[in-house]
């Protein structure tokens, strides 16, 4: 089976920028969760998808921040404009329950 | 005041050491506790988890949950040099939401 793959593993753009992630759950994985760790902090939830509904987004930061499900299956993440404090690993889970989360590699963010 | 609280070490143990890693939180409402290991550039991968109080053993690894004092533990045996990685302690509440609360993760390190 294969795991939770995000897209691209690094971006480095310029401040005021557009960047979109993308995360692929595992097969058969109705809940998808972002998270993002900013460096030297914890892991922070972002929001939470079940199929293509946003279940929870009390985590996003502002509204720069803009998540889509189409159909349920993958993911994206878009920030527009981005700025300085934006910059961190993103992180997708999904789970089939909602306890066992099982992470993607993580998406490296740097807003220069 | 956090949510979870972890040291983040760096913690430094010879080879077959017993490793203790801890957690404490202050929600207690926090039900469902899980432990991550993390390579370094990798995403977090589920080690174990544990509901309520109590211990839960899987090989080398021991998960100890004490909700009275709202402290919860690893312990890894016979500490291998694969071992070494960062360690983060995560916890939801019971039925309101989905989202993952983690701690900053400890850095370990065994020296062969």
């Amino acid at each position: 089976e294969a795991g939770v793959t995000q897209f691209p593993s690094h971006s480095v753009i310029e401040k005021g920028q557009t960047v979109t992630l993308r995360c692929d759950p595992i097969s058969g994985h109705d809940n998808l969760y972002w998270y993002r760790r900013v460096m030297g902090k914890e892991i922070k939830f972002l929001l939470h998808f079940v199929k293509e509904s946003k279940q929870d987004e009390s985590g996003m930061p502002n509204n720069r921040f803009l998540a889509e499900r189409t159909g349920g299956t993958y993911s994206t993440l878009k920030v527009q404009p981005a700025e300085l404090e934006d910059s961190g690993v993103y992180f997708c889970a999904s789970s089939r329950t909602g306890y066992e989360q099982f992470f993607g590699p993580g998406t490296r963010l740097t807003v220069l | 005041q956090k949510e979870v609280e972890q040291d983040p070490g760096p913690l430094s143990v010879p080879e077959g050491a017993i490793v203790s890693l801890n957690c404490t939180y202050s929600n207690s409402a926090f039900q469902y506790f899980m432990w991550y290991r993390q390579y370094s550039r990798k995403g977090p991968e589920l080690l174990m988890y544990t509901y309520s109080s109590g211990n839960k053993e899987d090989g080398r690894f021991t998960a100890q949950v004490d909700k009275s004092s709202k402290y919860i533990s690893l312990f890894i045996r016979d500490s291998q040099p694969s071992d070494s990685a960062t360690y983060l302690c995560a916890m939801k509440r019971l039925n309101t939401g989905n989202q993952f609360y983690f701690g900053t993760g400890t850095s370990l390190t065994v020296i062969p």
